[in-house]
């Protein structure tokens, strides 16, 4: 089975740009989820998708941050303007079960850098 | 607040010697506990999960209620468990998502 895809792996844009990370689950994964890492802290979620729907957005940074998943299938995530904050690994993971006790599948990440 | 604290950001070791990841977390009710592992140029994946009870490459990890700890144990450390080990607690009140620690990085030498 094809894992999780996340695409771009690496991204340099400019300050004020605007950029867009993908993620494509696990077919048949309902739950998407995204999550963060700043250089030298945790990893911290941004948000969840059940489908289509946003299960859960609390973890969204601020309104520059804007996530879909149209069709219940891949996800973007479009940063718009990037900061120099917003520097870090992306990571998408999906599971099957909407409580994650059996843990994610993570994809291998987007590594954004905004000089 | 929930949260996860993993003290050591880095760990050193020497190959053969017993390993022990600290991991101690804050949660009043009942948590899920996993450890994730990311080895160099992979994707971070799971390596345990306290509910199965399970030992993964020679890793066992108890969860210590009294103490709320769920530290990562291996008896003989390899090199190849030179990793970044990331502690976990995911719950199923408040929502699904799961919470990180720092991380530990791991670095078992010859």
């Amino acid at each position: 089975e094809a894992g999780v895809t996340q695409f771009p792996s690496h991204s340099v844009i400019e300050k004020g740009q605007t950029v867009t990370l993908r993620c494509d689950p696990i077919s048949g994964h309902d739950n998407l989820y995204w999550y963060r890492r700043v250089m030298g802290k945790e990893i911290k979620f941004l948000l969840h998708f059940v489908k289509e729907s946003k299960q859960d957005e609390s973890g969204m940074p601020n309104n520059r941050f804007l996530a879909e998943r149209t069709g219940g299938t891949y996800s973007t995530l479009k940063v718009q303007p990037a900061e120099l904050e917003d520097s870090g690994v992306y990571f998408c993971a999906s599971s099957q079960a909407q409580f994650p006790n059996y843990g994610y599948t993570f994809g291998s990440g987007t590594r954004l850098t905004v000089v | 607040a929930q949260r996860v604290t993993q003290p050591e950001k880095l760990l050193s070791v020497f190959k053969g010697a017993p390993v022990e990841l600290k991991c101690n977390y804050s949660y009043s009710g009942s948590p899920e506990l996993f450890w994730y592992v990311q080895y160099s140029r992979q994707r971070l994946q799971l390596l345990l999960r306290h509910i199965s009870r399970e030992s993964i490459k020679g890793f066992t990890a108890d969860l210590n209620k009294g103490e709320t700890s769920f530290h990562l144990k291996k008896p003989f450390a390899q090199e190849e468990d030179s990793a970044m080990y990331y502690c976990a607690l995911s719950h199923d009140t408040g929502g699904f998502k799961t919470i990180f620690g720092a991380g530990t990085r791991l670095f078992v030498k010859a």
